[in-house]
């Protein structure tokens, strides 16, 4: 299953409002995830079952979506929010990422 | 909180083996399954194996099916990866994952004649 990712690269301003897409190449109900990654650490889990936020992450970040298309919300940009971020598709094995998103300071 | 610590990189030359290997220090890792993630130089996230909680189910990606092996050894709260006939393009940062919620800080491959 391919994951693609857009935009493949983001600028914005802290305060702004975000959003990146996923699309996978068949269906995959709810099986996705969102990691964000800085640079030189690991990455780090968001969003699981599309929706659902882990443990310790901010209320700003949202996820939603099925099927084939997803989409990970920020609702107003941090300063720390500036990294690339993934998507993941756990409905079926191998397991594969999108190609990622940076997202940089405007 | 579970901490995830790789071992096991270093150089290689092409066609060599190496074996990874990746301590927990809960016991929660019995009951988890465990992934292996790379990432080459500037590139972005690779999945590349995981292993269930016994040991009896294993997934590879295609690009290492047939060379990596991936074990565990929950006597010991220790993940491994075996990865045979290196090439250079799996030149990386190896990450194990418990569940995809915690990593470790990764260990670097590199392939190189």
């Amino acid at each position: 299953i391919q994951l693609t990712q857009s935009p493949s690269f983001l600028s914005a301003s802290v305060g702004d409002r975000v959003t990146i897409t996923c699309r996978a190449s068949q269906g995959i109900s709810s099986s996705l995830a969102w990691f964000q990654q800085k640079p030189g650490k690991a990455p780090s889990l968001l969003i699981y079952g599309a929706s659902t936020l882990q443990s310790g992450v901010p209320s700003r970040f949202s996820g939603s979506g099925s099927g084939t298309e997803f989409t990970l919300t920020i609702s107003s940009l941090q300063p720390e929010d500036f990294a690339t971020y993934y998507c993941l598709q756990n409905n079926s094995y191998p397991f594969t990422f999108g190609q990622g998103t940076p997202l940089q300071i405007k | 909180q579970v901490q995830l610590v790789e071992s096991g990189g270093g150089v290689v030359q092409p066609g060599r083996s190496l074996r990874l290997s990746c301590a927990a220090s809960t016991l929660s890792f019995i009951n988890s399954g465990m992934h292996w993630v790379r990432q080459a130089p500037g590139k972005g996230l690779e999945w590349v194996a995981v292993i269930s909680y016994d040991g009896r189910e294993k997934y590879y990606a295609d690009s290492v099916k047939g060379r990596f092996t991936i074990s565990r050894d929950n006597s010991k709260n220790t993940l491994y990866l075996q990865m045979n006939s290196l090439r250079v393009d799996d030149t990386a940062v190896f990450y194990c994952a418990e569940n995809l919620d915690v990593w470790g800080k990764g260990t670097t491959v590199t392939v190189s004649s």
